[in-house]
């Protein structure tokens, strides 16, 4: 199947600073990729959309200055965390699609984020 | 009302048992339905995959889709330990965008 891979698998850092957070998809060309956000024991809460090329549609309540998202290529989607707060600690986890159409989306590993 | 219901669980069973994990949804529009299965720390991983309804079957998993009584259903026969995970149900109407049930926990039991 298909494979998305995300990096860094796991991240420390200190309130204020930034965190970027890959999302590569290895054996298709991902033409959408999804940003999400899983708190313990909880679902994921799709936090953005993300289309090759152009600006990301963000979800209701998700602040689209703290984080940014880009998709400058098929095959590659970032996530930043702009000026990192406790509260932003979380798992966040992509997945991506393709332009053949299937419904499915491919999972990253996820990312767990820890703001210290 | 959550737009896409799952029976919370958690669930044990013992090695063997068959089980059998549901959710339900409101929103008419969905016709994409997805089981994953997440172990902790790791992204959810796809297990089945059903466009409208019906059933569709996988080794020993069985995915059933009733798009009149707004019912999807995962079967899992013969379950072993290493099943033991959260299993997530999702759908959509536009294809990759879901919306997910908050999970299943499942424990089998050797």
């Amino acid at each position: 199947g298909a494979v998305v891979s995300q990096h860094p698998s796991w991240v420390i850092c200190k309130s204020g600073t930034s965190v970027k957070i890959e999302c590569r998809s290895l054996d298709f060309q991902a033409t959408t990729m999804f940003w999400y956000r899983q708190f313990p024991k909880q679902s994921l809460m799709l936090m953005a959309t993300s289309n090759e090329g152009s600006k990301a549609t963000y979800e209701q309540g998700v602040e689209k200055d703290k984080f940014l998202i880009n998709h400058a290529s098929l095959t590659l989607s970032t996530l930043t965390v702009t000026s990192a707060h406790p509260e932003d600690s979380s798992f966040y986890i992509c997945s991506a699609r393709d332009s053949g159409g299937i419904a499915e989306a491919f999972f990253g590993q996820g990312t767990r984020l820890t703001v210290v | 009302q959550k737009e896409v219901e799952q029976d919370p669980g958690p669930l044990s069973v013992p090695e063997g048992a068959i089980v059998s994990l549901n959710c339900t949804y409101s929103n008419s529009a969905f016709q994409y339905f997805m089981w994953y299965r997440q172990y902790s720390r790791k992204g959810p991983e796809l297990l089945m995959y059903t466009y409208s309804s019906g059933n569709k079957e996988d080794g020993r998993f069985t995915a059933q889709v009733d798009k009149s009584s707004k019912y999807i259903s995962l079967f899992i026969r013969d379950s072993q330990p290493s099943d033991s995970a959260t299993y997530l149900c999702a759908m959509s109407a536009v294809a990759g965008k879901s919306t997910f049930g908050d999970g299943t926990t499942l424990t089998v039991k050797p």
